[in-house]
């Protein structure tokens, strides 16, 4: 099994530029989620699914969208990038049972700035 | 939604040091409870969870019991090692997983 793989591992924007952080699992997860880290803010979740054909928003969910349109693959877009999205983006997923999430596997993140 | 509250760090510990990081949680019924690190440049995995109230998990020396009377689930190490060195982050379980700022300890030789 690969994990949770996500591409690409560096990536560097002009402001309004849009693009889309790649996410892919290999272990059928129900659940795949977007974080950002920013230096001293911990992990704030952006977007989640439960499944596929389903999403909803985390804590900071403004600028950017998702979709889920099959259980492996869940793309992050930036629709128009801002220096204040410069942050390394990860992707996780995990099994769910009883509506619980269990373990979360993570991706090797991917380092975004915007100029 | 379930949510955390980690000790803020950073942490700076001797070699062979025992380590405590109080984690206590907020929760609708009881989620299992997870640690997790994050070593430099990594994505974050798996240290640790605990599924039911009283268990305690363990990973490479690190230990944490579910405390349901206190709503806590404290991770400690008896002697850590430079290895150590990373950011922890305690997770409750749930349907909107988010993370508290993490714990970063750094032991020094």
């Amino acid at each position: 099994n690969a994990g949770v793989t996500q591409t690409p591992k560096f990536q560097v924007l002009k402001t309004g530029q849009s693009m889309t952080l790649q996410c892919a699992q290999d272990m059928n997860h129900e659940y795949m989620s977007w974080y950002r880290q920013d230096p001293g803010m911990g992990l704030r979740l952006i977007h989640y699914s439960v499944g596929a054909g389903i999403t909803d928003q985390g804590e900071v969910p403004n600028g950017y969208n998702v979709s889920r349109s099959t259980t492996e693959d869940f793309p992050l877009r930036l629709l128009s990038a801002a220096p204040s999205q410069t942050s390394v983006y990860f992707c996780a997923s995990s099994y769910r049972a009883g509506g619980q999430t269990d373990t979360q596997y993570f991706g090797p993140g991917t380092r975004l700035t915007v100029l | 939604g379930n949510s955390v509250t980690q000790m803020e760090g950073p942490v700076t510990l001797s070699e062979e040091a025992f380590l405590t990081i109080n984690c206590t949680y907020t929760a609708t019924g009881y989620p299992s409870l997870f640690w997790y690190v994050q070593y430099p440049g990594e994505g974050l995995q798996l240290l640790l969870k605990a599924t039911k109230a009283d268990d305690k998990g363990s990973n490479k020396g690190f230990e944490a019991t579910y405390r349901k009377e206190t709503t806590s689930f404290h991770l400690e190490k008896g002697s850590v090692q430079v290895s150590d060195s990373a950011v922890y982050f305690c997770a409750p379980g749930g349907n909107k997983l988010t993370f508290g700022g993490g714990t970063r300890v750094l032991v020094k030789p």
